[in-house]
């Protein structure tokens, strides 16, 4: 079974508005990762926090970790039609990957 | 420096066949990932090699191996292949392994195709 879970499966929002996605997990981390897909591609690293981090800032990309409630979420401020993209998360020794939260941003 | 590199990009095989798809890691990575990704299944983990040895390893058959060169290149072998191996397969490196805090860097991946 899978590591991560993001929630919601898709979202659709207007340009410049926030996206939030959503990762949980079921054992324990020593860190977690988030990346973006364009379609087709490969995989790209957005951001890691560690388990002992509560928030970490990247750019437009907040990320903020909740180790009692195991879960995680991934906020994009003033989204822009490139972000548009499925986003994962990963975790655990094997660094499994959620189903993915695919992302439209509509200009 | 030169990023995750996978050969070959695109191919086409007929069931029963076997393939091995290429991934030549980040200079100075030790470790490779595989992962098979479908539409149906999202991605999943298929193992992990460090040093030429597999360290982990997704629940995948006997019938997809791999392995680990002492440059850190790695190969994937899948024999026997079936309608359902037609996927991407992605190849990721890291200095020792994304458990260990470390960026995972991917490929673009092999578009497998079996008919």
């Amino acid at each position: 079974s899978q590591q991560g879970e993001e929630d919601p499966q898709a979202l659709s929002i207007q340009e410049g508005e926030n996206a939030t996605m959503n990762c949980s997990y079921k054992t324990s981390i020593n860190n977690l990762q988030w990346y973006r897909q364009n379609s087709g591609r490969g995989l790209v690293h957005l951001i890691l926090i560690r388990s002992n981090e509560r928030e970490k800032h990247s750019g437009r990309l907040r990320v903020t970790l909740d180790t009692s409630k195991k879960s995680s979420s991934l906020l994009i401020t003033a989204s822009r039609a490139a972000d548009t993209a499925s986003y994962f998360c990963a975790s655990g020794d094997k660094v499994i990957f959620g189903p993915g939260t695919s992302l439209s941003v509509i200009p | 420096k030169a990023g995750v590199t996978q050969t070959p990009r695109y191919l086409i095989k007929t069931r029963g066949q076997q393939v091995t798809l290429s991934c030549s890691p980040i200079s100075g990575h030790r470790s490779v990932s595989w992962y098979q990704q479908t539409p149906g299944q999202g991605l999943q983990f298929l193992f992990e090699y460090f040093s030429e040895t597999q360290r982990n390893k997704g629940n995948f058959p006997g019938r997809f191996s791999g392995r680990q060169f002492s440059n850190s290149r790695s190969e994937m072998n899948v024999s026997t292949l079936e309608l359902g191996d037609s996927a991407l397969y992605l190849c990721a490196s890291s200095l020792a392994g994304g458990s260990y805090g470390n960026t995972i860097y991917f490929g673009e991946g092999s578009w497998l195709t079996v008919v």
